[in-house]
């Protein structure tokens, strides 16, 4: 199974300032990660697929990067609605088993 | 727009079954692998299950084979999870996802969950 390991656990951060969300994989997963954004009591979207592709509708405020072990998410001008747990997802895996990072908590001053 | 609605959840004892279902809308349901996820209280997601859009294949995580069985009826655009030999820690908030991204392997929307709770 691969693992995946996002960094920091949890921050918090004030309006208008850029953060970077990391997610390493226990072996490479070529570009075949995707970016969720989960805030509480609402359905998990889709940010990034194949490790920089923004979602249709994404802001482009959000950004990834990365191939092989290691990718990050960043995130630009932040705003309060940004306030969410960030997830990676690998789907380097056919048949699928797809891994989570366990998330990244993110607080908005 | 697309719309899944999840439901059936319930309040089930250890080793008892259950079936929930998903309603889609807003999008040719038949063209789509759909899949589902859960999250257990306080921790992160985690995928269950996923099927082909022609019902060809069924995939399963470790968590999941044995014991879940994915179905679907593309004329009434609904997805199933028949749970059985539930556990405690099947616990869980369950979302199905409808594979739209990356060549349709990715889950690029999802509905809101159903809540199903299993204990004594």
């Amino acid at each position: 199974e691969i693992v995946l390991t996002q960094s920091p656990a949890a921050l918090s951060a004030s309006p208008g300032e850029r953060v970077t969300l990391s997610c390493r994989a226990s072996q490479s997963v070529s570009t075949q990660l995707a970016w969720y954004q989960h805030r509480p009591g609402q359905a998990p979207r889709l940010l990034i697929s194949s490790a920089s592709d923004r979602a249709h509708g994404v802001s482009d405020r959000f950004s990834g990067s990365g191939s092989g072990t290691e990718f990050s998410l960043t995130i630009s001008r932040l705003q309060s609605e940004d306030c969410a747990v960030y997830y990676c997802q690998q789907y380097f895996n056919w048949p699928p088993n797809y891994t989570f990072g366990q998330g990244t908590k993110l607080e908005i001053k | 727009e697309v719309q899944l609605l999840e439901s059936g959840g319930a309040l089930i004892r250890p080793g008892g079954s259950l079936r929930i279902s998903c309603a889609a809308s807003g999008f040719m349901f038949d063209k789509f692998a759909m899949s589902w996820f859960r999250q257990a209280p306080g921790k992160g997601l985690e995928w269950v299950s996923a099927m082909s859009y022609d019902l060809r294949g069924t995939y399963y995580a470790d968590s999941a084979k044995g014991r879940f069985t994915i179905s679907r009826d593309n004329s009434k655009n609904t997805l199933y999870l028949e749970m059985n030999s539930l556990r405690v820690e099947d616990t869980a908030i369950y979302y199905c996802a409808k594979w739209g991204a990356a060549g349709g392997v990715v889950a690029d929307d999802w509905g809101r969950g159903t809540l199903v709770t299993v204990s004594s």
